[in-house]
């Protein structure tokens, strides 16, 4: 039951360029939408989110795109900084329950 | 900066024996949450707690296992009888919320049952 996904298991990109991570789900009833980042050994750090009413939020070198049609979303690194290598998980929740459904996760990968 | 701690980092327990697992969540947070992740899966939601009670959980979460708030601080996860399968990363997470709110996660328990 992959009711999120993220299709690219890894993306290698180089330092100062933009890191675009995508993720898509099925379940309609999601209605807000996060991105955590993961570092071996550690747990998952929040990093931004989106409300289903939006289809953009901004914080930082970081932005969050929302396409409810396509029921994609898209996390974009702007630049993108070598500390920036972890793997990154999308999740989702809906506005009735408690749990966040997550994705397989992507590793990132900035070179110099 | 708060934030959610757990122990032991890293727990080895032959098969069918108890585990509890231990976690400090954020002090003025209101919403408790257990997730796993089973190595090379991904995170997989376990289950939530407000107010004492359950108030969600998966199907993976059946009777061995339970979750306790026995003091003002702490919030546990015991596995009663441990199997193989049960190997893999328990992490604790609390948000002042439910839903829409941030959860924030501590570092993580390894679990591994031999």
């Amino acid at each position: 039951d992959q009711q999120v996904k993220q299709n690219s298991p890894s993306l290698s990109v180089q330092e100062g360029r933009i890191s675009i991570l995508n993720c898509d789900y099925t379940n309609s009833m999601f209605d807000y939408f996060l991105w955590y980042k993961k570092y071996p050994a550690e747990g998952p750090t929040f990093l931004i989110s989106i409300s289903s009413i939006k289809d953009k939020n901004e914080d930082g070198r970081f932005t969050v795109f929302l396409n409810k049609s396509a029921k994609h979303l898209s996390l974009h690194i702007v630049p993108s900084q070598p500390g920036d290598s972890a793997v990154y998980f999308c999740a989702a929740v809906s506005y009735n329950t408690d749990k966040l459904i997550f994705g397989t996760g992507t590793r990132l990968q900035v070179f110099p | 900066e708060p934030e959610v701690t757990q122990t032991p980092s890293h727990q080895v327990t032959q098969m069918g024996q108890e585990v509890i697992l231990r976690c400090v969540p954020i002090s003025n947070h209101l919403y408790f949450y257990w997730y796993r992740q089973i190595l090379g899966q991904k995170v997989e939601f376990l289950v939530s707690f407000y107010n004492n009670e359950i108030s969600e959980k998966s199907e993976i979460f059946d009777d061995q296992f339970s979750v306790e708030r026995p003091d003002g601080s702490n919030f546990t996860l015991k596995i009663r009888s441990t199997k193989l399968e049960d190997s893999a990363m328990y992490f604790c997470a609390s948000s002042g919320g439910r839903g829409n709110t941030e959860a924030f996660f501590g570092q993580g328990t390894r679990l591994t049952v031999v």
